[in-house]
């Protein structure tokens, strides 16, 4: 069945330092895929998505490409500030269908230090 | 604005009793979901609705059911609380047809079952 990856957490980074979060899938057919944020006490809000190859979603930053040759939506930031603290969710849908579900990674957490 | 709200964000309640989670959306969005969110495992689909009186069931439905009687409001039902549904239970919502588009998200209710 369709699944999503995550690099694992958490991950601890300076403020102003680059920042990767890998995510890899794995789906028949064309999905969308997404990155969602949830910040302290929140609950998740669309942070960027892509819904075909190629496509390059971006947002407050944060950038992340539809690579369907390497299955990877790998989330990146040039320069984190102290406010990117929260958990990254990669997920995915197939969307082909009204029953079609998302599913979702199981979450980075992000703790960036002054 | 759009906006999907949750009737508490904390609650605690003991074993065995019955336990009624709310969401109510302004969106006039079709599509409610409701979702389980627990460290290391994601997020988990326990059910949605693709409109009023209509339901499905998700990956982990055991254990709960639902309600949808009007379309602006998702109700999630623990007829016997057990300990292992301690957890942070998420509502989304998504208009009809958009099926690669996004869910938004209410800010959670954090229930603990003692």
């Amino acid at each position: 069945g369709d699944s999503v990856t995550q690099m694992e957490g958490p991950v601890t980074l300076s403020e102003e330092a680059f920042l990767t979060i890998n995510c890899t899938y794995t789906a028949t057919g064309y999905p969308s895929l997404f990155w969602y944020v949830q910040y302290p006490g929140e609950g998740l809000q669309l942070l960027l998505k892509a819904t075909k190859a190629d496509d390059k979603g971006s947002n407050k930053g944060f950038e992340a490409t539809y690579r369907k040759e390497t299955t990877s939506f790998h989330l990146e930031k040039g320069s984190v500030q102290v406010s990117d603290s929260a958990v990254y969710f990669c997920a995915l849908n197939r969307g082909e269908t009204s029953y079609d579900k998302v599913i979702f990674g199981p979450g980075t957490s992000l703790s960036v230090i002054p | 604005d759009v906006k999907v709200t949750q009737s508490s964000r904390y609650l605690v309640k003991r074993t065995g009793e019955k336990v009624f989670l709310e969401c109510v959306q302004d969106m006039d969005h079709e599509n409610m979901f409701w979702y389980r969110q627990d460290p290391g495992l994601g997020l988990r689909l326990i059910y949605f609705s693709y409109d009023v009186k209509m339901k499905e069931k998700g990956d982990i439905p055991e254990g709960y059911s639902v309600s949808r009687e009007k379309k602006e409001r998702f109700s999630l039902i623990l007829e016997s609380a057990s300990t292992n549904q301690t957890s942070m239970y998420l509502c989304a919502s998504r208009q009809q047809g958009a099926v690669r588009g996004t869910q938004y998200f209410g800010p959670g209710t954090r229930l603990t079952v003692l």
